[in-house]
């Protein structure tokens, strides 16, 4: 089935530091969504992309919907404790998905030192 | 906001037994989902729904089946569990219309299969 390239797989950084995480693929989306799951949770939507070029806040939370609809970036400024979890990407193919199904990343491990 | 509930949290079953997963969603949501999640396999999806009474087998239907007798509710069923269906289990719901990708998911149930 069709791959997202989620990375990095996991990250330890500092409290403060700011956090970059990508996917990408070799495929068209039309839309891209970021979760993030805690541990024993659900995961929960964060920000959803639906243009080429389009830059989304949450918070501290900021996505990007790649230019060539490939990839798409997300950015957390300043971390703290709670940002703790997985971050998933997922999209929704512009060519050859189901429709309303999403191809999902395998997630971003982040964990925040105090 | 989007409520997504499932029947349990934590289910211990042996091997052979027949195990429903509740889901249930109280947006009016066309499209229900089942996936599960493993360690290094992210989130794979395993039935969806449309509508009431419809369903479509995902990536790994194998050993699972559905219902979707109402709109709002849709169950996951294992025939006879098995140990390698130990796993965590997550229901998601979306509209089905031009905002269709986002899905909101449940807290997930984490079946153990002895």
């Amino acid at each position: 089935g069709q791959q997202l390239n989620q990375s990095p797989q996991s990250m330890f950084i500092q409290e403060g530091e700011d956090v970059s995480m990508n996917c990408t693929s070799s495929s068209i989306f039309n839309t891209w969504l970021w979760y993030k799951q805690e541990p024993g949770e659900g995961p929960v939507l964060l920000i959803a992309l639906y243009k080429a070029g389009e830059l989304t806040s949450n918070g501290r939370l900021t996505a990007q919907f790649g230019i060539t609809r490939k990839d798409s970036f997300l950015n957390i400024s300043a971390s703290i404790p709670s940002d703790v979890g997985i971050y998933f990407c997922a999209g929704q193919l512009e060519y050859g998905g189901s429709q309303g199904n999403l191809i999902f990343g395998k997630g971003t491990k982040l964990s925040v030192k105090p | 906001d989007v409520k997504v509930t499932q029947s349990s949290r934590y289910l211990v079953k042996r091997t052979g037994e027949k195990v429903f997963l509740e889901c249930v969603q109280d947006m009016d949501h066309e499209n229900m989902f089942w996936y599960r999640q493993d360690p290094g396999l992210g989130l794979r999806l395993i039935y969806f729904s449309y509508d009431v009474k419809m369903k479509e087998k995902g990536d790994i239907p194998e050993g699972y089946s559905v219902s979707r007798e109402k709109k709002e509710r849709f169950s996951l069923i294992l025939e006879s569990a098995s140990t390698n269906q130990t796993s965590m289990y997550l229901c998601a719901s979306s509209l089905l219309g031009a905002i269709s990708y986002e899905q909101y998911f449940g807290p997930g149930t984490r079946l153990t299969v002895t």
